[in-house]
């Protein structure tokens, strides 16, 4: 079993819609979560930092993470073409030079 | 602002041939500094991770190293080059936690 699973896609949903991403991991230890935009041959850039669980909004993302159920996501309100890209959540169990541990990513089109 | 650069953006190179990939980080002291690789159609493999000059753990056994020749400086080597090493490779670099991304350089051996 790997440590965090995620859905790869492809996503395909119409412009304006709701989406939500979703990732679940196994382990307990994980507090800090991030979400990652990563645009075709380009490389990731940070949307999302939560750190355990709870709710964080910035504009149109939310981010949520659920730590008795090891489960975390994020949601994209009033989606645009704009958003088309690969999803990648990401999470550690602490800070200074812990190692990432990364889900496969979600592939997502926004369709006009 | 930090700013990190990673050099060349795109590569072609024949199989049993050497590869030094570079990466700099401007704008902070002393980060932690990653690599990775992402082979397509799939997440991001952890190459090599350091703390400081000269300071690097290995993830994976494999045909690349690495080093840290100063403070902002990290780069990625090999000797020979095999097919299966093609990929996109990202730098990465953190203070606490959060990592950010370089924007990448695509290598192919052929």
């Amino acid at each position: 079993q790997k440590e965090v699973e995620q859905d790869p896609g492809p996503l395909s949903v119409p412009e304006g819609a709701i989406v939500s991403l979703n990732c679940t991991y196994s382990n307990s230890a994980f507090q800090y979560f991030m979400w990652y935009r990563q645009y075709s041959r380009k490389g990731p850039e940070l949307l999302m930092y939560t750190y355990s669980s709870g709710n964080k909004e910035d504009g149109r993302f939310t981010a949520q993470v659920d730590k008795s159920s090891k489960y975390i996501s994020l949601f994209i309100r009033d989606s645009q073409p704009s958003d088309s890209a690969t999803y990648l959540c990401a999470m550690s169990a602490g800070q200074g030079a812990q190692k990432l541990v990364f889900g496969q990513g979600t592939r997502l089109t926004i369709n006009p | 602002s930090q700013t990190i650069h990673q050099w060349p953006a795109t590569l072609v190179q024949p199989v049993g041939s050497p590869l030094s990939l570079e990466c700099t980080v401007e704008g902070t002291s002393n980060p932690n500094l990653y690599w990775y690789r992402q082979a397509a159609g799939r997440g991001l493999q952890l190459l090599f991770y350091s703390v400081g000059i000269g300071q690097i753990s290995s993830e994976v056994p494999q045909n690349l190293s690495a080093s840290r020749p100063q403070d902002r400086q990290f780069i990625l080597s090999s000797k020979k080059l095999l097919l299966s090493d093609s990929g996109f490779y990202l730098c990465a670099w953190s203070i606490e936690g959060t990592q950010y991304f370089g924007p990448g350089t695509r290598l192919l051996v052929l």
